[in-house]
């Protein structure tokens, strides 16, 4: 079966330090990978798409793609407070098959 | 650009009563049509996907049921809702290729 694990379970960081979280999945044969926030229950907000190994950069927010150790990272650069959220690594197999971690809570202090 | 409404924004139901949420698509002929579920606190759950009108199949079984009338319409209904229905229900549509998803806002489901 397919899963998805983030790391850490919650982290706190100060403005402006660069915040980093991990994603591990356990099936190479993953078509693409997702980066998503989602603000107190509310619709998700797409923030990185990756498909091949090596980084992907979206304004403030970096992803990093290594298959091979099935692992998948998010960089947050100079983050705000407005970027307090939990962050959700999903992983997109065949027919449209999309498996969610179960999330990161990120907390940003002024 | 792709739209996704879904409705109602919030629900507090009985134990035992039915239910039925909405989502409609606008912007996209013949989408991949998703149903996900997240408990208070738990992970997303995708529950049905949708690929043509009138097929519908289960990923996972929760005593829920969807079905797709129109091309742009999907609906997730049961007929006695069960105290562990209550969480957040996002409806997405997507290919089954690398093109990104897109979310509706969700259904907040208290029951009590």
């Amino acid at each position: 079966q397919q899963k998805v694990q983030q790391s850490p379970e919650s982290l706190t960081v100060s403005e402006g330090a660069m915040a980093s979280l991990n994603c591990t999945f356990s099936d190479g044969t993953s078509n693409n990978f997702r980066w998503y926030r989602q603000h107190s229950a509310k619709g998700l907000e797409v923030l990185v798409s990756i498909f091949s190994d090596g980084e992907k950069e979206e304004g403030r927010f970096t992803a990093h793609l290594n298959r091979a150790n099935l692992h998948v990272s998010l960089h947050i650069r100079e983050p705000q407070p407005s970027d307090s959220a939990v962050y959700l690594c999903a992983v997109n197999y065949n027919q449209g098959k999309l498996i969610f971690g179960q999330g990161t809570k990120l907390s940003i202090k002024p | 650009a792709q739209t996704i409404h879904q409705w109602p924004v919030a629900e507090i139901k009985a134990v035992g009563s039915p239910l039925s949420l909405g989502c409609t698509i606008k912007g996209k002929s013949s989408p991949n049509l998703y149903w996900y579920w997240q408990a208070t606190g738990g992970t997303l759950q995708q529950l049905f996907y949708s690929i043509t009108v009138g097929q519908v199949e289960s990923v996972v079984q929760l005593n829920l049921s969807a079905s797709r009338p129109k091309d742009d319409q999907f609906i997730l209904s049961t007929e006695k809702l069960l105290l562990s229905h209550s969480g957040f229900y996002l409806c997405a549509q997507g290919d089954s290729g690398n093109s990104d998803y897109t979310f509706g806002s969700g259904t907040r489901l208290l029951v009590i």
